[in-house]
């Protein structure tokens, strides 16, 4: 069955509107989780690692005020897409690290579902 | 800096032909892990195998295996007898500074028609 759970899978909604995606880890504890985009029929970008109890850490280039996100507990992540335009449109995909937090690069990873956004 | 390239765009094959997707990496880490995840049509991105700088032993996993030779910094992946289930975009992956996240290739879609 499924490791990670991300909702929704699909949105489309109009410029200036405010997008929140979530992404749970199903089995266990997750003090990491990583937020992905991925551009149409392009390669997965890391955009920042999120981290329970604690700042995100955002890749450069990625703006912190325009993705907000939030880690709150150990099983859930959100993603917040704040005043999304057109060019926000994209698949946002996260993942959670296995077989422990050390290091959570090294592990093999469970991704989520994605979420693709287009943005009106 | 950390960098993989996958060389191969596309590639189409005949069901039940062997195929081998290339993955080049570049770092100056000593220790590093390599990856290979598949994305099927469903967006989904699928695990397939996880290899550390130290074991260049190949792998095989039913109809998949791998070959990793540090030489030459390259780590692909052979689908032999292909199915059209085998379908999707390959990434190769790299984790990359500090071991915090993972670096990835531009993909291979592979289509093996029936």
């Amino acid at each position: 069955g499924a490791v990670v759970s991300q909702h929704p899978s699909r949105v489309i909604c109009k410029s200036g509107t405010s997008v929140k995606i979530e992404c749970r880890s199903l089995d266990f504890q997750a003090t990491t989780m990583f937020w992905y985009r991925q551009f149409p029929k392009q390669s997965l970008m890391l955009m920042a690692t999120s981290n329970e109890g604690s700042k995100a850490t955002y890749e450069q280039g990625v703006e912190k005020d325009k993705f907000l996100i939030n880690h709150a507990s150990l099983t859930l992540s959100t993603l917040t897409v704040t005043s999304a335009h057109p060019e926000d449109s994209s698949f946002y995909i996260c993942s959670v690290p296995l077989g422990g937090q050390t290091n959570p690069g090294n592990q093999p990873q469970h991704f989520g579902d994605g979420t693709r956004l287009s943005i009106l | 800096a950390q960098k993989v390239t996958q060389a191969q765009t596309e590639i189409s094959v005949v069901e039940k032909e062997d195929v081998t997707l290339d993955c080049v990496y570049e770092t100056r880490d000593t220790t590093y892990y390599l990856f290979w995840y598949k994305q099927p049509p469903s967006g989904e991105l699928v695990f397939l195998i996880r290899r550390n700088s130290f074991d260049e032993q190949n792998e095989i996993s039913g109809r998949y295996s791998w070959n990793f030779q540090k030489s030459t910094s390259s780590f692909n992946f052979t689908i032999t007898a292909s199915q059209v289930v085998d379908s999707a975009v390959y990434f190769c992956a790299l984790n990359g500074p500090g071991g915090n996240k993972l670096v990835f290739g531009a993909g291979t879609i592979l289509r093996v028609k029936s």
